[in-house]
C-alpha cells in the first residue's frame, strides 16, 4: 500500500543553518505530495505541495521538488530561523480515495 | 486561507462517560470532513472519513460504535467518544476539504486533546 517514510527527529539547528528533512514514498502512481508544519499548540498547517514529477512546491523560504526517479520529497529551506522550529509532515494523496497518508513527523528545534 | 475550528481544545472525563467534539469550518462549506488521531511522537492516522448526510467510512480498525460520527451539515461535524477508557486519550484533530471545481484543499483543526481518567 501506500506510505511515507521521514527522516527521524529531532533536528536541531542553529539558526540560519541549512535545513533538510528527507522523505521518500511508496506510492502506486503519481499521487499529490504535501509538507504540512504544525507549530506548538497549533494545527497543521500545509506548508507548500507538488503535483506531478518535476513540480517544486515552495513557500516561505521552504522547497521540495517532486522526484519521481527517487521517489522523493525532502524539504530544505536555505537559512533556518528560531521561528521555524515545528513539527514537519510529510503527505501523500492516495489517488484513488483522496485521503492524506502521513509520515511520522519530524521536529525541528532552531537555537539562536 | 480557509478556517476550521474544534470545540473544545481540550477536555478531561471520567472513565465511561461521553465526549463530544465538533469540528467547524468558518469560511467555506465542506462536503467531506476527516477525524484524526495522533499520538506521541507519531503520526496522524486517518480514522473516518465524514460525509454530509451520509454516514461516516470508518478505516480499518476504528470502532464505529465506540467513535460516532455525525456530519448534519456542510459546515459542522461531530465525533463523539463513547464510553471512554484512559487509552482513548490522544490528540484528535478534524479536516474540512473544500472543494471548487478541480481545486481541492484539506484545511486542519487545532486538535482537541481528550484525557481521560
Amino acid at each position: 500500500g501506500n506510505s511515507v517514510t521521514q527522516m527521524e527527529g529531532p533536528v536541531t539547528l542553529s539558526e540560519e543553518a541549512f535545513l533538510t528533512i528527507n522523505c521518500t514514498y511508496t506510492a502506486t502512481g503519481y499521487p499529490s505530495l504535501f509538507w504540512y508544519v504544525q507549530y506548538p499548540g497549533e494545527g497543521l498547517q500545509l506548508l507548500l505541495k507538488a503535483t506531478k514529477a518535476d513540480d517544486k512546491g515552495s513557500n516561505k523560504g521552504f522547497e521540495a521538488t517532486y522526484r519521481k526517479e527517487t521517489t522523493s520529497f525532502h524539504l530544505e529551506k536555505g537559512s533556518v530561523q528560531v521561528s521555524d522550529s515545528a513539527v514537519y509532515f510529510c503527505a501523500l494523496s492516495d489517488l484513488r480515495t483522496d485521503k492524506l497518508i502521513f509520515g511520522t513527523g519530524t521536529r525541528l528545534q532552531v537555537f539562536p | 486561507g480557509a478556517v476550521v475550528s474544534q470545540h473544545p481544545s481540550w477536555v478531561i472525563c471520567k472513565s465511561g462517560t461521553s465526549v463530544k467534539i465538533e469540528c467547524r469550518s468558518l469560511d467555506f462549506q465542506a462536503t467531506t470532513m476527516f477525524w484524526y488521531r495522533q499520538f506521541p511522537k507519531k503520526s496522524l492516522m486517518l480514522m473516518a472519513t465524514s460525509n454530509e448526510g451520509s454516514k461516516a467510512t470508518y478505516e480499518q480498525g476504528v470502532e464505529k460504535d465506540k467513535f460516532l460520527i455525525n456530519h448534519a451539515s456542510l459546515t459542522l461535524s461531530t465525533l463523539t467518544v463513547t464510553s471512554a477508557h484512559p487509552e482513548d486519550s490522544s490528540f484528535y484533530i478534524c479536516s474540512a476539504r473544500e472543494s471548487r471545481g478541480d481545486f481541492y484543499e484539506q484545511y486542519f483543526g487545532p486538535g482537541t486533546r481528550l484525557t481521560v481518567t
